[in-house]
This record gives C-alpha cells, structure tokens and sequence, in this order.
C-alpha cells in the first residue's frame, strides 16, 4: 500500500513569495490534515478535511495561508505572501475518517524562507 | 484534550527496554492515549493506542495506571533505529477532534 505522497521535498523561497506543498493521500482515506512543524517543536494542526469539506481551520492563518481539496483526494497547502516564521516542515497525514485516531503521515516539505 | 507531561530526553542501551513515562493527570474517561514517533526527517509514525487496559502490538507495549493518570511505552529489544522523538497524546476516541503534539521525549539509542 502506498503512503502519503508530498511534494516538493525542500523549498527555499525569499520573503514575500508564494509557495504551493501538494499532497496526495493514503487510497480511501477520507480525513486529510496539514500540520506545520516548527524546529524543535511538535506538529500543529493548520486544516483538516473531511473529503473536500473544511472541518477545523481554526490555526490557519487565513491572511496568508489557504488550502484546497477540492475532488476530496490530492490537497494544495499555499502561503503568499511568505514570512520568515513560516520556514517550517509542512506535513500531510490522511486516516481513513474523522473518528480515527490512527493517522498516516507523509515525509513533510521541508521550506525555508530567507 | 488532556495535556500530557514527558521528560525532554532519554538515553537507552542497544537491546535494552526502553521505558518512556507519560503523565497525564487531568485525562477524561473517554479519552484514549496515543503514542507517535519521529524519527529524523521523517513524519511521525503510529506506534500504538489504549484506553485502560494494557496493549501489545509488534511495535510496543502501553502499560497504562489503574488511575489512568500516567502511562509507559515499553519497547522491549531497543535498537539504534528506535532512536527519534516519541509523543504521548490523549484523545477522545471517534471524535473530529485533532492530534495535538506536545514536545515529547527524545530517545537516544545507544551502542
């Protein structure tokens, strides 16, 4: 079985750019996460989808980050305009529903903003 | 969620047991407890999850207090790939609610 797929793997962007991180998750796996994974620190969540509907948004920061998933299988994370605290590991984890407490991580975008 | 209290870092030997605490006081009954690991440059990765009772899988064992307020991750056989960082999250079992990650515990495998 294949795990999650993220793309690209690093990422070095200037300040005030844009950036996309794509992710295609686990086959039938209907519940999608970003997390953002600031060095030293655990993963937090950013956005969680129930097949292409937003269920948690609450830490995102809507003035500059937005995702989409909108078949309800791959997601596109987007920053614009990137700051420098955004220099991060972007990941994606899928489970196979809301209730599920098992979730499935990719390898997470590796960004840094200078 | 309950918040869960680890100790920063932990040394082990190759081989040994590897016993990683977890507090977690202020848990609810319907919330389980949730182990993870991350190993360098990797997303965290699944190990394993109980309510009260103890549960082995072929990963670890969760030893986890009749009061529910701490838990143990047992890996029996550590081995120098089990080196990574290991997080305790308690949950509420079929809820929407996220996995919140604390800090968790730096396991060093040593030879």
């Amino acid at each position: 079985e294949a795990g999650v797929a993220q793309s690209p793997r690093y990422k070095i962007i200037e300040k005030r750019q844009s950036v996309a991180f794509w992710c295609n998750p686990i086959s039938g796996h209907a519940t999608l996460y970003w997390y953002q994974q600031i060095l030293g620190q655990g993963p937090k969540l950013l956005i969680q989808f129930q097949n292409n509907g937003v269920v948690d948004d609450s830490q995102l920061p809507k003035d500059r980050f937005s995702a989409e998933r909108l078949k309800g299988v791959d997601s596109t994370l987007k920053i614009q305009p990137a700051k420098l605290e955004d220099s991060a590991v972007y990941l994606c984890a899928s489970s196979l529903g809301l209730g599920s407490g098992t979730q499935y991580f990719g390898p997470g975008t590796r960004l840094l903003v200078l | 969620d309950a918040k869960t209290t680890q100790p920063p870092s932990m040394d082990c030997a190759e081989g040994r047991a590897a016993n990683l605490p977890c507090n977690h006081s202020t848990i609810s009954g319907n919330e389980y407890v949730y182990w993870y690991r991350q190993i360098h440059s990797q997303g965290p990765q699944y190990i394993i999850h109980g309510l009260k009772n103890n549960e082995t899988n072929e990963m670890a064992s969760l030893i986890i207090t009749e009061d529910r307020k701490s838990s143990t991750l047992i890996l029996p056989h550590a081995t120098l790939r089990d080196t990574a960082v290991y997080y305790c999250i308690v949950r509420v079992y079929n809820a929407g609610n996220m996995l919140t990650f604390g800090g968790g515990t730096r396991l060093m495998v040593k030879p």
